[in-house]
């Protein structure tokens, strides 16, 4: 079993859908959680993070960590046309000065159809 | 500030042949990274820095090299180039206990 899961997609969705993106770990030791935004040809961007189980929000985006599952989430509300990119989960095993040991997923393309 | 700049964005090599990858931070940013990214895949690890003088190998590390002479520049360096090569190779910056920040990529194609 890979450390890190996220199915690749692509997801398709029309403007204004609420969107989903999931990633499951196997690694229990992973306490620190990550959403990259990575547009075309461009370099991975930090879009959220956590490292407890729960929701956090930020405007139109939700994280979200179940620790018990292994499983995080990513929620993405009135969807726009400028959130197409492609969504990396990351997780660590230590906080965020720890990035030597960043487990990204493969990344799941989406594209929001206006 | 420019941020994380990677020179070039695009490059063909033939089998055998060498280069070097450029990369740049003006942030004054102690950790430095080398990731690569193949289609469908998640990015890993090629070498880490903590700070000039000082390198580290990450999980796929065969098949380069780097130095860090200075804070601000991180070069990768490829012998022998194979297919297996063949990939988009990010640089990467962040300050102690901050965020990674990376650059817009070289796009290395082995032919």
């Amino acid at each position: 079993q890979k450390e890190v899961e996220q199915d690749p997609g692509p997801l398709s969705v029309p403007e204004g859908a609420i969107v989903s993106l999931n990633c499951t770990y196997s690694n229990s030791a992973f306490q620190y959680f990550m959403w990259y935004r990575q547009y075309s040809r461009k370099g991975p961007e930090l879009l959220m993070y956590t490292y407890s189980s729960g929701n956090k929000e930020d405007g139109r985006f939700t994280a979200q960590v179940d620790k018990s599952s292994k499983y995080i989430s990513l929620f993405i509300r009135d969807s726009q046309p400028s959130d197409s990119a492609t969504y990396l989960c990351a997780m660590s095993p230590l906080t965020q000065g720890g990035s030597e040991k960043l487990v990204f997923g493969k990344g799941t393309k989406l594209t929001v159809n206006p | 500030n420019a941020g994380v700049t990677q020179t070039p964005k695009f490059r063909i090599l033939k089998i055998g042949q060498s280069m070097t990858l450029q990369c740049a931070q003006d942030m004054n940013h102690n950790y430095m990274y080398w990731y690569r990214q193949d289609p469908g895949m998640g990015l890993k690890l090629i070498y880490y820095s903590v700070g000039a003088g000082i390198t580290d190998k990450g999980e796929v590390p065969n098949g380069y090299n780097v130095s860090r002479s200075t804070t601000e520049d991180f070069p990768l360096r490829l012998e022998l180039a194979a297919p297996s090569q063949t990939s988009v190779y990010f640089c990467a910056s962040r300050p102690v206990g901050g965020k990674l920040f990376f650059g817009s990529g070289t796009q290395l194609s082995v032919l």
